[in-house]
């Protein structure tokens, strides 16, 4: 699977969008974008994933760049409750494993 | 829709003691079942993960095992629990589709061990 790269923080002002990068310039082209999120003491959230084409949910965007080698989580709206750690995670579909690096710690301030 | 339930949710155990946890998932059959471990400030770690009953694949060495008695059962034990076996456990499953769906990876609460 393809590494990635992510700013190990950044804060966020409550209300404004929170933007989080990553860059997987390795990536291939049957591995999938995987964003997932972990609040202190809890199990690892999954957010959004995506293989080329930007995509958005009930709880974010995501963002993908045409060469494919970056992307960008989007939360429009950026609550306390999303301060966490946030994991990007590129893989092939049908890979098993789910590698988790050390992510973003992201702080949503008042 | 899907659930999974792990438990105990925190364990203290005295070194040298067995370790069992459990994990189940409702509202999907012959899902792929996951254990992972995270200790304090680290990352996740895959340790063994199972594509049907009776079918362990184990990433890491060490006092651990696993087995899978039913479809949607995971279980996680220990014979003699080492002080180094301390940390977050986390149960997941997915359910392997078309690659159209990615094969997400949905995790359990966790549960916490720490061995003394």
């Amino acid at each position: 699977d393809a590494k990635t790269t992510q700013p190990p923080s950044m804060d966020c002002a409550e209300g404004r969008a929170a933007n989080l990068p990553c860059n997987h310039s390795t990536i291939s082209g049957n591995e999938y974008v995987y964003w997932y999120r972990q609040i202190h003491s809890q199990g690892p959230q999954y957010i959004i994933h995506g293989l080329k084409n930007n995509e958005t949910n009930e709880m974010a965007s995501l963002i993908i760049t045409e060469d494919r080698k970056s992307s960008t989580l989007i939360l429009p709206h950026a609550t306390l409750r999303d301060t966490a750690v946030y994991y990007c995670i590129v893989r092939m579909y049908n890979n098993n494993d789910m590698r988790f690096g050390a992510g973003t710690r992201l702080t949503v301030k008042p | 829709s899907q659930t999974i339930h792990q438990w105990p949710a925190t364990l203290v155990q005295p070194v040298g003691s067995p370790l069992s946890l459990e994990c189940t998932v409702e509202g999907t059959s012959n899902p792929n079942l996951y254990w992972y471990r995270q200790a304090a400030g680290r990352g996740l770690q895959l340790l063994f993960y199972s594509v049907g009953i009776g079918q362990i694949s184990s990433e890491v060495p060490q006092n651990l095992s696993a087995s899978r008695p039913q479809d949607r059962q995971f279980i996680l034990s220990s014979k003699k629990l080492l002080l180094s076996d301390s940390g977050f456990y986390l149960c997941a499953w997915s359910v392997l589709r078309q690659s159209g769906n990615g094969n997400t990876i949905y995790f359990g609460e966790g549960s916490w061990l720490t061995v003394v």
